[in-house]
């Protein structure tokens, strides 16, 4: 059990589906997280939240939307996805955002494997 | 700024001989230092984390790792390694300056024959 839990744990999906990828964390956090992991890459951080706004956006396209309706729960809704989009998308949280956390780990979740077809 | 090179793209050893895994960080003040596993499809796991109380650091499964300023270093250490070891390792840094972002290492993948 990680604290973090992230629903499906795989999607298939057309490019023309809409679909969602939820995350819940149970440890108490400030702060949530999507990066998108590709294979033979980096992990690429694409948004941030902070009690619920949105402080980071990393030029992510707007076919990826995120929703943070409070601080317990993050989603990513997705339309229109390109093959490419294939990846595994870790959600992961912390106590809070900022310089002053910088001694603070992230917890990710054990991901989304989302293929799109 | 700041930045974390994994040396090793591959590690290969055997099981029950010691696991080295490389990293080296570039920053101009002292960073947080975390290393992560991560096992196929699923999400990193925290191993252990530098955060300046101690340069010898113990985590979990046996594994630590020692901050060494001089040498600009946080390698991973095992004395042992298990068959269950093998997985992808991340380290990483988070640094004050850069307003908590963390910074990824490229990942070592550990192969454990038998």
């Amino acid at each position: 059990e990680t604290g973090v839990t992230q629903t499906p744990r795989h999607l298939v999906m057309g490019m023309t589906n809409k679909k969602s990828l939820k995350c819940e964390q149970h440890l108490g956090h400030n702060a949530m997280y999507w990066y998108k992991q590709s294979a033979k890459k980096p992990l690429e951080l694409m948004f941030v939240y902070s009690l619920e706004e949105r402080v980071e956006n990393n030029s992510v396209p707007s076919r990826f939307s995120p929703e943070c309706p409070n601080s317990s729960h993050l989603f990513l809704h997705l339309h229109t996805l390109q093959p490419e989009d294939s990846a595994l998308y870790l959600c992961a949280s912390s106590p809070e955002v900022g310089g002053s956390s910088y001694n603070s780990p992230l917890h990710f979740g054990n991901g989304t494997r989302l293929t799109v077809t | 700024a700041q930045s974390v090179t994994q040396l090793d793209s591959h590690v290969s050893v055997s099981e029950g001989t010691p696991v080295l895994l490389r990293c080296n960080y570039s920053s101009s003040y002292s960073p947080s230092l975390f290393w992560y596993v991560q096992h196929p499809n699923k999400g990193l796991q925290l191993l252990l984390k530098y955060t300046s109380a101690a340069t010898l650091v113990k985590g979990i499964n046996g594994f630590e790792a020692e901050f060494k300023k001089s040498e600009t270093s946080f390698h991973l250490t095992k004395p042992s390694a298990h068959m269950s070891d093998a997985a992808e390792y991340f380290c990483v840094g988070r640094g004050y300056n850069q307003g908590g972002k963390l910074i990824f290492g490229q990942g070592t993948e550990l192969s454990v024959k038998p």
